[in-house]
């Protein structure tokens, strides 16, 4: 139980464009969706928190317009990297939770791989 | 400042070698503890919640521990197939803070 999926799992695009990733919890409803990045070598770092029906909360510094988040329905999220650059380039992983709070546990996906040329 | 360091940064060790891998946090009225198991390229895969002092929870060879100030997953005669790099993270205000990892390579 508890299978988180994304799409893509890589994606390659040029400067410019958009790119969008979808999460799907696919044998529970999520409550709370969570989406971080992570850089070569570091470890995860929060860009938002989305929840079903709700505008995301953002992470300080990370570009809310740059960055769309949508939580439309309790087992599907999607991030769209809008004008995506080079430095946008990354790994980008989702997690959802079925209960919602921060102490329960977040079942991850596994990951989409972005590089912008 | 609330913080969560793992140690060590990375871990060598031969098949059959039991060793324990570091989670030390510095949070005022912890919520819990997680621990979780990351291969190259793939997402975290969970392994354990700890809640409270003296908790324990084992899984195959993994059994992971919590104190007031750090918890350990200890790995017992580890098998290549346990190598990857092992997470612990903790809830701090609204979101979940990760360590840096332990990057664990078991030798056959």
């Amino acid at each position: 139980g508890a299978v988180v999926s994304q799409h893509p799992s890589w994606v390659i695009c040029k400067s410019g464009t958009s790119v969008k990733i979808e999460c799907r919890s696919l044998d529970f409803q999520a409550t709370t969706m969570f989406w971080y990045r992570q850089f070569p070598k570091q470890s995860l770092m929060l860009m938002a928190t989305s929840n079903e029906g709700s505008k995301a909360t953002y992470e300080q510094g990370v570009e809310k317009d740059k960055f769309l988040i949508n939580h439309a329905s309790l087992t599907l999220s999607t991030l769209t990297v809008t004008s995506a650059h080079p430095e946008d380039s990354s790994f980008y992983i989702c997690s959802a939770s079925d209960l919602g709070g921060i102490t329960d546990t977040q079942y991850f996906g596994p990951g989409t791989r972005l590089t912008v040329l | 400042e609330d913080q969560v360091t793992q140690s060590p940064e990375a871990l060598r060790l031969q098949e059959g070698e039991s060793s324990s891998l570091n989670c030390s946090y510095t949070v005022s009225g912890l919520r819990g503890l997680f621990w979780y198991r990351q291969d190259p390229g793939k997402g975290p895969e969970f392994l354990f919640t700890l809640y409270s002092a003296g908790e324990e929870k084992e899984k195959e060879r993994l059994k992971a521990t919590l104190t007031k100030k750090e918890s350990f997953l200890h790995i017992t005669a580890p098998k290549p197939e346990d190598s990857a790099t092992y997470l612990c993270a903790v809830p701090l205000a609204q979101k979940l803070v990760f360590g840096q990892g332990t990057r664990l390579t078991i030798n056959p």
